[in-house]
């Protein structure tokens, strides 16, 4: 079965850090481009990261671009976001997302999300 | 950025009446568009790729149509578990990769 399962989640102060991960199972990871999807409380969806299957290429969403950090390791078959300079609007629930190569910019496989909260 | 706008915000149907879905994009983006469905409290679902294939397990009774700038996503005739919010998303020319702000389906 085909599973994505987020991870990292949690509450954190304006200006901090946190660092998401995603765990791959089922399917061959090091064969799929990643993305990270957020979802504000209330709200739509929004892209925000992709990195290749190789990590050879990488894209930002302005809005979170030189603050986020999108990573892999296919060794380990996992996804990470590093993200600092943490804001209120990035309060969210962040999904990884899998790429389905055949239509490059897809989402066919989604984890179940996990929550951040900016607060203080 | 390619903008997506879906209409109406909210659709009020009965279980099996006919739902007919919108977005617009504010240019091209050839048949590059998909359909995700989401529900209360789960992550959301590839429903339609490319304007109009269905993704895998995906019922007979939804269809895509479109090209361009505008797309349709239709219910034949709706479910129980159909009710959801849908959303439309583009690849034809990204980054950014955009989504509509998504159609409500509700119950009549």
């Amino acid at each position: 079965e085909v599973q994505l399962v987020e991870s990292g989640g949690g509450l954190v102060q304006p200006g901090g850090s946190l660092r998401l991960s995603c765990a791959a199972s089922g399917f061959t990871f090091s064969s799929h481009s990643m993305s990270w999807v957020r979802q504000a409380p209330g709200k739509g969806l929004e892209w925000i990261s992709y990195i290749t299957s190789d990590s050879s290429t990488i894209y930002y969403a302005d809005s979170v671009k030189g603050r986020f950090t999108i990573s892999r390791d296919n060794a380990k078959n996992s996804l990470h976001l590093q993200m600092h300079s943490l804001r209120d609007e990035d309060t969210a629930v962040y999904y990884c997302a899998r790429d389905p190569t055949m239509t490059r910019g897809n989402f066919d496989c989604w984890g179940q999300g996990t929550l951040v909260t900016v607060s203080s | 950025e390619i903008v997506l706008t879906q209409s109406p915000g909210t659709l009020s149907l009965s279980p099996g009446e006919r739902a007919t879905l919108s977005c617009r994009a504010s240019q091209s983006v050839s048949s590059y568009l998909a359909w995700y469905q989401q529900k209360p409290g789960q992550a959301p679902r590839l429903l339609i790729y490319d304007a109009s294939n269905r993704a895998t397990g995906v019922p007979a009774r939804f269809s895509g149509s479109g090209s361009g700038t505008d797309f349709t996503l239709t219910i034949s005739s709706l479910e129980p578990e159909d009710f959801a919010v849908y959303y439309c998303q583009q690849r034809s020319y990204w980054p950014p990769l955009t989504f509509g702000g998504g159609t409500k389906v509700e119950i009549k």
